[in-house]
């Protein structure tokens, strides 16, 4: 059993088109990271959250964090083929192991 | 700057031998991460050591698998015996201060025939 949920866990989807990733849990997480992980390379932060309610943006990429700290959310406007890759959610947890625990990962392929 | 280097990049072995794959973490990170990556399991931690002492060991599979940290710039993750299902992608990965971002390595493929 995933601490953490991801969904969808695959996604198709053309060049321009708008997604949204999601990562829940029934734990609360003191911080969340979200990383991207491209074929024969190991993953790559993107960004930390660690309030509730936050709101994060990177360029195309915007990030939330729940009001409760137990999910979390990728939004991306207007997908490029960069894009294309294993989006992974990470928590830190409020209590017990200090370590990251990792998402089941989202594989997000974007079609020019 | 190096990243995280990680030796072998592959590695096809047959079931029953030992593997030693090799980790050297970001100078001056103080936490060192093992994990393991598979289709069905995604990314599983395995074991992490702080200033080079091993806190969590608790996602290790098995006795057959072990991990060394004998200085801050060299860690081992052996597996004795090898079996196919111990086929994956190791990740050693490092961070400085707890919770932090994480630098990953670019993985070991270990294939058991």
């Amino acid at each position: 059993t995933q601490l953490l949920e991801q969904s969808p866990q695959f996604l198709s989807i053309q060049e321009g088109e708008n997604l949204t990733v999601y990562c829940n849990s029934s734990s609360v997480f003191s911080s969340l990271q979200w990383y991207r992980q491209e074929p024969g390379e190991g993953p790559v932060l993107l960004v930390t959250v660690v309030t509730g309610g936050e709101v994060k943006k990177l360029k195309r990429l915007t990030f939330q964090f729940g009001d409760a700290r137990k999910d979390s959310s990728l939004h991306i406007t207007a997908a490029q083929p960069g894009d294309t890759g294993l989006y992974l959610c990470a928590g830190l947890m409020d209590t017990g192991r200090r370590a990251l625990t990792f998402g089941s990962g989202t594989r997000l392929q974007v079609q020019p | 700057d190096a990243g995280v280097i990680q030796s072998p990049r592959h590695e096809v072995t047959e079931m029953g031998q030992e593997v030693t794959l090799r980790c050297k973490p970001i100078s001056g990170h103080d936490y060192l991460f093992w994990y393991r990556q598979t289709m069905m399991r995604g990314l599983e931690l395995l074991i992490y050591f702080n200033n080079n002492v091993p806190i969590d060991d608790s996602g290790m599979p098995e006795d057959r698998f072990s991990a060394k940290m004998p200085n801050a710039s060299f860690s081992t993750l052996k597996i004795q015996p090898s079996e196919p299902r111990d086929s994956a992608v190791y990740f050693c990965a490092s961070s400085f201060g707890q919770g932090n971002e994480q630098y990953f390595g670019p993985g070991t493929r270990l294939t058991v025939t």
